[in-house]
């Protein structure tokens, strides 16, 4: 059965800190991975992610894929209170053009 | 413009009402989605519709309709819900067709509850 297991389930740090959230899977036929962030409600699009090794950046943001050994990391440096939030990774795979397979997310949570 | 709006943002009804959520998006994408979350859990899919058509129903219970009257426009109408059905339902749309990214744009929801 295809699954997408995120770690660590919960992260507190302080205001300036660096956290690496975790996205490993096990999906039949992958096709990308992306990652969201989920404020109060809508989950946000962060990245796709399709080929091994290409990091991608979005500021103080940062994501990688790694797909000899399944996995995707999320980088967030000098984080502030405003990155508090749950991050879903999902993974695509080909034989759909619409299915997600989610995993259960990150909770986030910033102290000043 | 990357806004997928939903009406109403909140919503309380009764077990016998009838009520329906929309959703509208205009960036031209063909795949429309309703997913439903649960507090502390990923999105469940519910429905997807590609080109107006429903094209995926993830066996979900018949007091739940989807419509898309157009490309722009979905529909989730409701009748005869349960208590346990209280979630927060969001909307999504993608590009589809050939070469297309699955890259899907959520909006904020309507978080319901019912009584």
């Amino acid at each position: 059965e295809d699954k997408v297991v995120q770690s660590p389930l919960s992260l507190v740090v302080h205001e300036g800190d660096t956290v690496t959230l975790n996205c490993s899977y096990e999906v039949t036929n992958f096709r990308s991975l992306l990652w969201y962030k989920q404020e109060k409600k809508a989950p946000t699009f962060l990245f796709m992610l399709t080929s091994s090794g290409i990091e991608k950046k979005s500021g103080r943001l940062s994501s990688i894929l790694d797909k000899k050994e399944l996995f995707s990391i999320l980088n967030i440096t000098a984080t502030q209170t405003g990155d508090s939030a749950v991050y879903l990774c999902a993974v695509a795979p080909l034989y759909s053009n619409y299915q997600l397979i989610w995993g259960a997310g990150t909770k986030l949570i910033i102290k000043p | 413009d990357t806004e997928v709006t939903q009406t109403p943002k909140h919503l309380v009804m009764g077990m016998t009402n009838k009520k329906s959520l929309k959703c509208e998006q205009h960036m031209g994408h063909r795949a429309m989605y309703w997913y439903k979350q649960k507090a502390k859990k990923p999105p469940e899919l519910m429905f997807v519709y590609s080109y107006e058509k429903l094209s995926i129903n993830e066996s979900v219970p018949s007091r739940f309709s989807p419509e898309c009257p157009n490309s722009s426009l979905l529909n989730l109408h409701l009748h005869a819900l349960q208590p346990e059905d209280s979630a927060l339902y969001l909307c999504a749309s993608s590009q589809t067709g050939r070469g297309a990214k699955n890259i899907q744009y959520f909006g904020a929801g309507t978080r319901l509850s019912v009584l």
